[in-house]
């Protein structure tokens, strides 16, 4: 199975202070198609896991453009430009590329 | 809109067998895929298997041997049936949607005796 290692395990920030979250896969996520299927999502406390990110660095409809995703291969990382509240939670990373799907163990974000 | 709610039993006894259902709305299950999803009490997220658009399924090695995915399309409704239940199971159980991008709630399962 790919392992999904995400980095750091937990981040405190400031509101309105920058994030960035990295996530390393044991393989290539590129698939036989050309498509790289990373998607990051965000559990908030209490709730299920929403998915912000598709396809790297595509933003799903409704999310802020304060996040963004980048990457390739097997380097990827998800960025938070300007923390709000309404962001705090565990972050995930997910590879749907390679049989079965994975995910990285989380990074909770904290507010400072 | 498109959602999806599982149901269930909150306690199951050790060596039983977990039903759930996940009930979608918004959406056929015969033009997308269903999969479960399990999370241990505070620790990450582990995919059981899928329910294909077009019946078929794919199940995780590690539970492959107990897992039985299913679905009743009439109903809009997928179902998890998982044997030899053991208190390791206990967690929440989602059901998701195609690519993750809809999530159910998640039903929480307790196996004890």
């Amino acid at each position: 199975d790919v392992v999904m290692t995400q980095t750091p395990v937990s981040l405190s920030v400031a509101i309105g202070q920058p994030a960035s979250i990295s996530c390393k896969s044991s393989q290539s996520l590129v698939g036989t198609s050309g498509k790289t299927y990373l998607n990051w999502l965000l559990q908030r406390p209490g709730q299920s896991p929403k998915r912000l990110i598709y396809l790297v660095s595509k933003l799903d409809s409704g999310i802020p453009d304060r996040f963004s995703g980048s990457g390739s291969e097997t380097d990827f990382t998800l960025k938070i430009s300007r923390v709000e509240a309404d962001d705090l939670g565990v972050y995930y990373c997910l590879q749907g590329t390679h049989f079965p799907n994975t995910f990285g163990a989380g990074t909770k974000l904290e507010l400072k | 809109q498109v959602q999806l709610k599982e149901s269930g039993p909150g306690l199951v006894q050790p060596s039983q067998t977990l039903s759930l259902t996940c009930t979608v709305s918004g959406f056929s299950l015969t033009s997308y895929s269903v999969h479960w999803v399990r999370q241990h009490s505070g620790k990450s997220l582990e995919w059981m298997g899928r329910m294909w658009s077009d019946g078929d399924t794919s199940y995780n090695s590690a539970f492959t041997s107990r897992l039985s995915i299913s679905r009743d399309t009439s109903k809009s409704q997928v179902f998890l049936k998982m044997n030899s239940l053991q208190t390791e199971d206990t967690g929440t159980y989602y059901c998701a949607r195609k690519n993750f991008d809809y999530w159910g709630q998640g039903v929480m399962v307790t196996v004890s005796s």
